[in-house]
């Protein structure tokens, strides 16, 4: 156990809905990072949170947004979905959010687009 | 964060040392290697980390060549719950940290009985 929460673990819906995916981080930890994972596809990564404020972002679609909160859990809103949004959505947390410090992933949520 | 190269799949027999390589050739001197691994479609596991020096842990040996352009992840006695993706990410320390991180593709371990 990681200690990373994910909710929920599978959501099922159609096209054009919107979803929010909520992941709470180890006790501790102050940033969140989001990441997508597509069919035998590698991690990509979304976004990354620390201590409620953008601290760097990747390849993350503008129909996607993410928020921290001051208890420091957060959100991942996906909106107008596609069928091609249909993967794993992985939640990771770690200390600090700089690099001398592992990221611990939750168990993630799969989301399937019908 | 600099790119990792990995080989696409690697196989292990039980109770052998499995032996992962990691190529990181422009890796900076900031930067610290990364080993995780994905069973099956689990979150990733975090294995171990390391900036110049060789770690272990209980789980894996992290060998880094002194150049620092790559770095071996060693299975000490591969079990059949070692099958999975192993990830090989390198990471920037400092205040220029917070940037995207990169996951390739991996290497896929089997262990055979």
């Amino acid at each position: 156990d990681s200690g990373v929460t994910q909710t929920p673990k599978h959501l099922i819906t159609a096209t054009g809905q919107r979803v929010t995916l909520r992941c709470s981080p180890r006790s501790g930890d102050l940033s969140v990072y989001w990441y997508q994972q597509s069919l035998d596809q590698g991690l990509q990564f979304l976004i990354q949170y620390y201590n409620g404020e953008e601290r760097a972002k990747g390849n993350i679609l503008e129909r996607f947004s993410a928020q921290q909160f001051p208890d420091l859990h957060s959100e991942l809103n996906l909106s107008s979905l596609e069928l091609g949004d249909s993967a794993l959505y992985f939640c990771a947390s770690s200390a600090s959010g700089l690099g001398n410090q592992p990221q611990h992933f939750g168990d993630g949520t799969r989301l399937s687009i019908l | 964060d600099a790119k990792t190269t990995q080989p696409p799949s690697m196989d292990c027999a039980e109770g052998r040392a499995a032996n992962l390589p990691c190529n990181h050739s422009t890796i900076s001197g900031n930067e610290y290697v990364y080993w995780y691994r994905q069973i099956h479609s689990q979150g990733p596991q975090y294995i171990i980390h390391g900036l110049k020096n060789n770690e272990t842990n209980e789980m894996a040996s992290l060998i880094i060549t002194e150049d620092r352009k790559s770095s071996t992840l060693i299975l000490p006695h591969a079990t059949l719950r070692d099958t999975a993706v192993y990830y090989c990410i390198v990471r920037v320390v400092g205040s220029g940290g917070y940037q995207k991180v990169t996951f390739g593709t991996g290497t896929k371990l089997q262990v055979i009985p």
